[in-house]
Order: C-alpha cells, then sequence, then structure tokens
C-alpha cells in the first residue's frame, strides 16, 4: 500500500533540474508532496486531485497520471534551500478517506 | 494561530512504562494523524481521525491507543512503551477538500 518512491537519492548543482517520481500499486483519489529538512517537520508542497493537476510554487510543479498511479514532482533550477527530503503521500480509494500513506521518501542535496 | 502544538518535545520512559503524546490544533481542522518517523523508514501513520468520535488504524497501529473527544485535541497513548518504540512522532491536521497536513515539531521519545 506504501507509494514507491525514485530515486531514492540526488545530488545536484545549484541551477540544475530533478525529477522525482511516485507510484502506487494501488488506484489514487488525491497525491501530497511534502519536504522535510533535517530535525524539522515535513512542510506541505502541493496536492493533486484525480481529475486535476495543482501547482503549489513557481518552480517547484508536479503531475499526476491517473491510469498510471504515478505522480512526478518537477524542480527547475535547484537552489540551495530545496535540499532536504521529498516524500509523497497517496490517499488511496475512491474518496477523500482522511488516510494518507507516504513513500519512503527522496533525499536531495543541491551543492553550489 | 498557533497551527499544531505538540507536547513534550522530548520524552524518556522505561521499558513498560505509559504515557500520553498532546497534540492540539486551533485550525477547526477535521482530519488529524498520528505519524512516527524512524531513521531511514520514513513516515509510518499510526492512526488517524476525520472528525471528532471518529478514529482509524493506520500502518503500525499496534500498541498506541488514540481518542478524539473534542475537534482540537488527537492524544496518542502508549499502553506500555517497549524500546521498538522509540521514534519521532509527528501530529498533523489538515481541513477538507484539497488542503495539505499542517505538522507539529514533533516528539522525540526514547524507550530504555
Amino acid at each position: 500500500q506504501q507509494p514507491v518512491q525514485s530515486p531514492q537519492a540526488v545530488i545536484l548543482r545549484e541551477g540544475e533540474d530533478a525529477v522525482i517520481n511516485c507510484s502506487s500499486s494501488k488506484a489514487l483519489y488525491s497525491v501530497h508532496w511534502y519536504r522535510q529538512k533535517h530535525g524539522e517537520a515535513p512542510v506541505f508542497l502541493m496536492i493533486l486531485l484525480k481529475g486535476g493537476e495543482q501547482k503549489g510554487h513557481e518552480k517547484i510543479s508536479a503531475s499526476f497520471n491517473e491510469k498510471k498511479q504515478q505522480s512526478s514532482l518537477y524542480l527547475t533550477a535547484s537552489q540551495l534551500s530545496y535540499s532536504g527530503t521529498y516524500f509523497c503521500g497517496t490517499d488511496p480509494g475512491s474518496g477523500n478517506t482522511g488516510k494518507l500513506i507516504f513513500g519512503q521518501g527522496t533525499t536531495l542535496q543541491v551543492k553550489p | 494561530n498557533a497551527g499544531v502544538t505538540q507536547t513534550p518535545k522530548f520524552q524518556v520512559l522505561k521499558t513498560g512504562q505509559s504515557m500520553t503524546l498532546q497534540c492540539a490544533q486551533d485550525m477547526n481542522h477535521e482530519y488529524m494523524s498520528w505519524y512516527r518517523q524512524d531513521p531511514g523508514m520514513g513516515l509510518r501513520l499510526i492512526h488517524y481521525s476525520v472528525g471528532a468520535g471518529i478514529t482509524d488504524q493506520g500502518e503500525v497501529p499496534n500498541g498506541y491507543n488514540v481518542s478524539r473527544s473534542t475537534t482540537e485535541d488527537f492524544p496518542l497513548r502508549l499502553l506500555s512503551a517497549a524500546p521498538s518504540q522509540t521514534s519521532v512522532y509527528f501530529c498533523a491536521s489538515r481541513g477538507q477538500g484539497a488542503s495539505g497536513y499542517t505538522f507539529g515539531s514533533g516528539t522525540r521519545l526514547t524507550v530504555v
């Protein structure tokens, strides 16, 4: 039931782009994306709903392919502040169950 | 607004002791959840609630109890602490619709 994220880790130089993928074996109602910096709580980035797509930030966007049960997070022109661990969370089922299951995370390191 | 408030921030328990982790939110959010985070394991859902009086089990509910008597509060009870419950615990809440979770700052629990 846990979504699978790939890659597990990414190292970038400032200004480079990255894509983080999240896939599920079950049909999805929504996909959440969060970022967590070391020693801090996760912070919500954006949510994508079945039948729609929502962009949460200017240089960070995401897509949701319902048929493939996959979502991808796109980080454009990365900045040092983008470093952290990114988690996708999925709400399986046909409605808004309130149950959010997270993937294992993708660690992103942006170097100067 | 204080957001999501968790107490205590740190706690050391002896094996077999019981305790309650407190969580309160002042945003009138319907959905609340408890997660535990272990190194390399990501965020695992313990219990969640979709409103006052309604709770359900998550991925790893054994050894924990919850109740939701009010919209604001969602305490997590450890019945008989075990070393395997050493972890960082996060409480989170969100409103209905297309909204993400707001996380508390976490409780770092050590069971010796």
